[in-house]
């Protein structure tokens, strides 16, 4: 069964530090690791998609890696901004075609 | 280009009654997903549909049953609601089989079973 861990599960920092946030899942076959972010008691909002063979990609200040083999993601925020906080939450699709969430991060970053 | 569209976006109920929440998938999208998320929780699977068909169906009760339409939009209902159904429950569109594309959310719909 596939497990989605995220550590750590909340983080608050001063506005321009660059921060890793990081995701681990139990079962490598997977097909892609989506992250999103969640502000409090709306939606999500896709940031970025890796696909299974892909080992990073890069949005503005974010950018995300994937190593499938070690079952490991972690997402980088670049000069951090208030902005920016939000709950980070990342999701596996396997074989199943279903998301498996992990239970975020809750980021604040202060001014 | 409308996204994910959900209604309504605030409900509240009390326990023992039904509800319906409905969703659009965003254009293009054929596949529909629904989700339970409780406060500080990472959202939980509850189905899939595609092709007007529940194709796969997580952890969760009778109670809860869906439907998918022809223009591949979707229904949530909640028979014989309890406390514990009190949740953000979020819809979620995709393209079948497509790895590439991921998943778009729509803003959820925040149920309050009282």
């Amino acid at each position: 069964k596939q497990e989605v861990t995220q550590i750590p599960a909340a983080l608050s920092v001063p506005e321009g530090e660059n921060l890793v946030l990081n995701c681990s899942f139990t079962d490598s076959a997977i097909y892609n690791l989506q992250w999103f972010r969640q502000d409090p008691g709306k939606g999500l909002t896709s940031l970025l998609l890796i696909q299974s063979s892909q080992r990073e990609q890069t949005s503005g200040r974010l950018n995300a890696s994937l190593d499938k083999s070690s079952g490991r993601s972690t997402l980088y925020i670049a000069a951090s901004q208030p902005g920016d906080s939000a709950t980070y939450l990342c999701a596996v699709v396997s074989n199943t075609d279903k998301l498996i969430f992990g239970t975020g991060t809750r980021l604040q970053v202060f001014p | 280009d409308a996204g994910v569209t959900q209604s309504p976006t605030h409900l509240i109920k009390t326990r023992g009654q039904q509800v319906t929440l409905r969703c659009s998938p965003k254009s293009g999208h054929d596949t529909v997903s629904w989700y339970q998320q409780a406060l500080g929780q990472g959202p939980q699977f509850i189905f899939q549909y595609y092709e007007e068909e529940e194709r796969q169906r997580g952890n969760f009760p009778d109670r809860f049953s869906g439907h998918q339409f022809p223009n591949y939009s979707s229904e949530l209902n909640v028979n014989a609601l309890l406390l514990g159904d009190s949740a953000l429950y979020l819809c979620a569109s995709s393209r079948d089989r497509d790895e590439n594309y991921g998943y778009t959310f729509g803003s959820g719909t925040r149920l309050t079973v009282v």
